[in-house]
């Protein structure tokens, strides 16, 4: 079965870069997602990158995919307090029917 | 996101009671879902629905039931609510097959439930 996995948190100064990684299991055709949470809100999506893609960047982030490693991750840069939030990993499985999250890592970065 | 509401956004109830989580949506998406969400758990699919007639079981679905009254509404139920139900509960949609079959899920703002 399908199983994403994140570290649980993170943390970094304010205009530092922050770096958060997850990993997942199925080498199938997918689509891999970073959505944002912030306190007392619902999730967002941030971005998103397919299976056959090495990189996205948008604005201040940008998405490392290695499928050999089935390793992904999300680089926030000059990251600023307002990026402070809970962070999760999603995989899609074309032909399938649901998103499978990650536990979700919270970034907590201070002044 | 606004276009995805969830009523009430808190409640607490008793032990043994019945209560309904109301999602709508005014995307026009096919797709809506139900996940629970627990500390250091992440989000758990309860059910979702590809459309008014289609109705599937997620991964957690034990203790709830739903109804898709419309394309528009998905309700989440609790027949006998018990303590360990006390969570967030977030409602989703999907605009499935998005461009190159995108699966992108737009969420509400949550529920807060608490089960004494």
């Amino acid at each position: 079965g399908e199983d994403v996995e994140q570290s649980l948190f993170l943390s970094v100064r304010e205009g530092d870069s922050s770096v958060i990684n997850c990993t997942y299991t199925d080498s199938s055709s997918t689509y891999l997602y970073w959505y944002k949470q912030e306190p007392g809100a619902g999730l967002q999506l941030l971005t998103y990158i397919f299976s056959n893609m090495d990189m996205k960047q948008d604005q201040r982030l940008t998405v490392l995919l290695n499928k050999k490693d089935k390793h992904l991750s999300l680089r926030i840069a000059d990251t600023q307090t307002g990026d402070s939030a809970i962070y999760f990993c999603a995989e899609s499985i074309v032909g399938y029917s649901t998103l499978t999250f990650g536990k979700g890592t919270m970034l907590l970065v201070s002044p | 996101d606004a276009d995805v509401t969830q009523t009430p956004r808190n409640r607490i109830t008793k032990t043994g009671k019945r209560i309904m989580l109301e999602c709508s949506q005014t995307k026009g998406h096919d797709r809506m879902y139900w996940y629970r969400q627990d500390p250091g758990l992440g989000l758990r699919l309860i059910y979702y629905s590809f459309d008014v007639k289609d109705i599937n079981k997620g991964e957690i679905s034990d203790g709830y039931s739903v109804s898709r009254q419309a394309q528009a509404k998905f309700s989440l139920s609790l027949e006998s609510a018990i303590p360990n139900q006390t969570a967030l509960y977030f409602c989703a949609t999907s605009d499935f097959p998005g461009t190159g079959n995108t699966d992108t899920q737009y969420f509400g703002p949550g529920t807060r439930l608490t089960v004494l």
